[in-house]
């Protein structure tokens, strides 16, 4: 399947803090979609873009779809505990298979 | 409005025995997606239900195979369990086929292999 690479891997911050995590492909995407997952839950779809340049926003979120189609970042304001959780970006691929990145990790100091 | 629910939530099983994972997808939606998601990786998408036939595959060997039912439910079976197959197990459903990518997630079934 198709390399997602994501980063960082993890993030430990406090509390209030902004976050910002990326994603990146050597392949063009035509949809960008970010999903989190919780401890012992299934992924849950934030943010799903679909026009290079594109910008959206999801209350605290915003997610931007690269100009190169190879790419896309995900920020966080002002963030809070229950931000914890795995962020994975995805994309489909070859049809309807969707591919994941390997995840970002975010953990949040009270 | 119940969303996408998997059974069973846990199990043990052996090296060389058999698993069958079911999925019911979240009402009005007929296409069913598994992943397998290994510890601290993202899913890895295994093969897709579309009209009671499997529509696409993943890289996947031939001991996952599945099946949907007319009422859309969805089963994931493997064969010769082996080690390896120990994972967190994504049932997934969304209406029509997913192209956009918008699928909804069941809280998965975690397989132990010993």
């Amino acid at each position: 399947g198709q390399q997602l690479n994501q980063s960082p891997q993890s993030m430990f911050i406090q509390e209030g803090e902004d976050v910002s995590m990326n994603c990146t492909s050597s392949s063009i995407f035509n949809t960008w979609l970010w999903y989190k997952q919780d401890p012992g839950e299934g992924p849950v779809l934030l943010i799903a873009l679909y026009k290079a340049g594109e910008l959206t926003s999801n209350g605290r979120l915003t997610a931007q779809f690269g100009i190169t189609r190879k790419d896309s970042f995900l920020n966080i304001s002002a963030s809070i505990p229950s931000d914890v959780g795995i962020y994975f970006c995805a994309g489909p691929w070859a049809g309807n298979m969707l591919t994941f990145g390997g995840g970002t990790r975010l953990m949040v100091k009270p | 409005d119940a969303g996408v629910t998997q059974s069973p939530t846990h199990l043990i099983k052996t090296r060389g025995q058999q698993v069958t994972l079911r999925c019911s997808p979240k009402s009005g939606h007929d296409t069913v997606s598994w992943y397998q998601q290994a510890l601290g990786q993202g899913p890895q998408f295994i093969f897709q239900y579309y009209e009671e036939e499997e529509r696409q595959r993943g890289n996947f060997p031939d001991r996952f195979s599945g099946h949907q039912f007319p009422n859309y439910s969805s089963e994931l079976n493997v064969n010769a369990l082996l080690l390896g197959d120990s994972a967190l197990y994504l049932c997934a459903s969304s209406p029509g086929a997913g192209e956009t990518g918008e699928l909804f997630f069941g809280e998965g079934s975690r397989l132990t292999v010993l």
